[in-house]
């Protein structure tokens, strides 16, 4: 099992960008980075994938060094709305009990 | 598109009441997962179906759960009899399959208190 380990919570202010580590030292060559977002009774939302160097799309951006034994989710411009628990997953879905979602990260945003 | 679709939103039994959940997944999607969400935790695996077999059910409590996705589309998650510590948000998750890129669309889910 890939364990993961990111921040328990994180504040910061509109506008900013955010930036949450999650570490995950025993990845494996097989293993896909994702990041979900969830809501208060709402189900969790796909943010990002990626395997390694960098990979952006319309709402995040995910930084991966070359070692793989990092990431970075990057969100630009934060709103009042992007406060939410941000998991980072890693693993192989072909066997999802093997990918554990964690606390994740409670980000708080502030006007 | 529609989303994944799950009932009920809310319900309320006593210990040793059976219950059941109800899942609609993305039309499509072959894979389908049921998640347990316990409060202040991340969501955690009870069983993977690929299209109507069991992919990965090593989480499910089987003296108590069952679930099943007749015909490779709907599913329902039962759990009989019920206990205290079930009280729970279940979700529904359903996806492609497609392993270049594994994204996982969540229901709402179901709210679970049993009393």
């Amino acid at each position: 099992l890939a364990k993961t380990t990111q921040p328990i919570s994180m504040d910061s202010y509109e506008g900013q960008e955010v930036n949450i580590t999650c570490s995950h030292n025993n990845i494996a060559t097989n293993d896909y980075i994702t990041w979900y977002q969830q809501f208060p009774s709402q189900g969790p939302r796909f943010i990002i994938q990626g395997y390694k160097t960098k990979v952006t799309n319309e709402v995040a951006s995910l930084f991966i060094p070359a070692d793989r034994k990092s990431s970075t989710l990057s969100l630009p411009r934060v709103s009042l709305s992007d406060t939410a628990v941000y998991y980072c997953l890693v693993g192989d879905f072909s066997s999802a009990s093997k990918i554990i979602f964690g606390s994740g990260t409670r980000l708080s945003i502030r006007p | 598109e529609a989303g994944v679709a799950q009932s009920p939103r809310y319900k309320i039994i006593e210990k040793r009441q059976s219950v059941a959940f109800w899942c609609n997944p993305i039309s499509g999607h072959a894979t389908l997962y049921w998640y347990q969400q316990i409060l202040g935790q991340g969501p955690k695996l009870l069983i993977q179906f690929q299209n109507n077999g069991v992919v990965d059910d090593s989480q499910l409590p089987k003296d108590r759960f069952s679930a099943e996705r007749l015909k490779g589309v709907d599913s329902t998650l039962k759990i009989q009899p019920a206990k205290l510590e079930d009280s729970a948000v279940y979700l529904c998750a359903s996806s492609l399959g497609d392993r270049d890129e594994e994204k996982l669309f969540f229901g709402s889910g179901t709210q679970l208190s049993v009393l």
